[in-house]
């Protein structure tokens, strides 16, 4: 069935640093894939979204390019904040996948942590 | 700025005891999902509506579980009676049945003791 695999964390950068958390699926059809965040205490938001291959999904100052021809959707931010500290999921939707129910999805969450 | 919310947000029994979680999705949506969150297991997809009709529950203990929609404004979770092991968060997520995006709530967190 689908699955997504994203990196363990924690991980734990320097505030302006470059962030890089790697997000790889397996689907049949054409998922679309998301990368929700949970800050903390609260509930999952999502954060972007992209349908298609090659399609940029951004927002915040993140990105995450779906790129088929290596099953990835990898989340970049090219400085990070103390305030982006939170929990990352990566996921995808099965609607158009093959399955039958629109649900997506989720890897298991990279906890980030910025420190000042 | 339209909002899932879930009552109540806090939750401490003991073992045995019933709990009842609500939902009230965003208004016009017409797909509901419940997530269980441990350390242990992440998210986990417990039980899906689609337009009131529950279509998946394959996720949730079927013999101290239960989800239910009374209405298109209401969404309720039960356990009965309820376990130290059901102590986690537990989020509602609405969204449209034409779309994909899920909007999460702030989540109930549970703690039997």
């Amino acid at each position: 069935g689908d699955s997504v695999t994203q990196m363990e964390g924690p991980v734990t950068l320097s505030e302006e640093a470059f962030l890089t958390i790697n997000c790889t699926y397996t689907a049949t059809g054409y998922p679309s894939l998301f990368w929700y965040v949970q800050y903390p205490g609260e509930g999952l938001q999502l954060l972007l979204k992209a349908t298609k291959a090659d399609d940029k999904g951004s927002n915040k100052g993140f990105e995450a390019t779906y790129r088929k021809e290596t099953t990835s959707f990898h989340l970049e931010k090219g400085s990070v904040q103390v305030s982006d500290s939170a929990v990352y999921f990566c996921a995808l939707s099965d609607r158009f996948s093959g399955g039958s129910q629109g649900n997506l999805i989720f890897g298991k969450g990279t906890k980030l942590s910025v420190k000042p | 700025d339209a909002r899932v919310t879930q009552t109540p947000r806090h939750k401490v029994t003991e073992m045995g005891q019933e709990v009842t979680m609500r939902c009230q999705p965003i208004l016009g949506h017409n797909t509901v999902f419940w997530y269980r969150q441990t350390m242990m297991q992440g998210l986990e997809l417990l039980a899906y509506f689609r337009n009131r009709a529950p279509l998946d529950d394959s996720g949730m203990p079927k013999d101290r579980f239960s989800a239910e929609m009374p209405d298109a404004t209401l969404a309720t979770l039960k356990i009965q009676p309820s376990e130290p092991r059901d102590s986690a968060v537990y989020f509602c997520a609405s969204g449209l049945v034409s779309g994909e995006t899920q909007y999460f709530g702030p989540g109930t967190r549970l703690l039997v003791l």
